[in-house]
């Protein structure tokens, strides 16, 4: 079964600094997809940024980056340019592309302060 | 656009009371529809999914139960509250490729 580690429970930075979240995931498959996503207080769930296994081109998102390691199964999230509303949990997820109905497995989340 | 609505946003129930929450999408057909639950400071748990009407897939047993009686709806549902069945509940449905689930707004369940 696949696994998805985030071993961040918090992390802290100040503002305009940047960060980054860490996250690590075990599979046996190629093609998957793998997601952070954020959740603010409201708790409403909101995609971030997504990344296909099968592109070797890390995905960016504005100020959002990862840094997609396929070998070392890692996948981070570096926010640049860290803002107020930035501050949330932050979920990172795994999927594989098999067709409908997988589901997404999620990491148990880093909490993100935003500091002045 | 695609919109996804799930009611109530809160909801506070008593213990051995039945249960009912919808979620329905607007803006797409044929969806696949999930039920996850996200337990105070704990991330989110798969309850059931869906790929069609009438078709539903449980990944842990539960004191819960789903249904699709339609194409775009998906009700999550329990003849009888535990006060484990406490939690927020989350509607979500899947986009065609590239993948990505888009998630209702939520549901606070808190069974007393």
């Amino acid at each position: 079964a696949q696994t998805v580690t985030q071993s961040q429970p918090e992390m802290s930075v100040q503002e305009a600094e940047t960060v980054t979240l860490s996250c690590t995931y075990d599979t046996s498959e190629s093609d998957y997809y793998l997601f952070w996503y954020k959740q603010p207080p409201s708790r409403q769930m909101i995609l971030v940024i997504r990344q296909e296994a099968y592109k070797q081109q890390n995905a960016t998102e504005n100020r959002f980056s990862v840094n997609f390691q396929k070998a070392a199964k890692s996948f981070s999230l570096k926010i640049s340019d860290s803002q107020l509303g930035d501050a949330a949990m932050y979920f990172c997820a795994y999927r594989r592309n098999t067709g409908g109905g997988n589901k997404l497995t999620f990491g148990t989340g880093t909490q993100l302060k935003v500091e002045l | 656009s695609q919109t996804i609505h799930q009611w109530p946003a809160t909801l506070v129930q008593p213990v051995g009371s039945p249960l009912s929450l919808e979620c329905t999408v607007e803006g797409t057909s044929n969806p696949n529809l999930y039920w996850y639950r996200q337990a105070a400071g704990r991330g989110l748990q798969l309850l059931f999914y869906s790929v069609g009407i009438g078709q539903i897939s449980s990944e842990v047993p539960q004191n819960l139960s789903a249904s699709r009686p339609q194409d775009r709806q998906f009700i999550l549902s329990s003849k009888k509250l535990l006060l484990s069945d406490s939690g927020f509940y989350l509607c979500a449905w899947e986009a065609d490729r590239p993948y990505g689930y888009t998630f209702g707004s939520g549901t606070r369940l808190t069974v007393v």
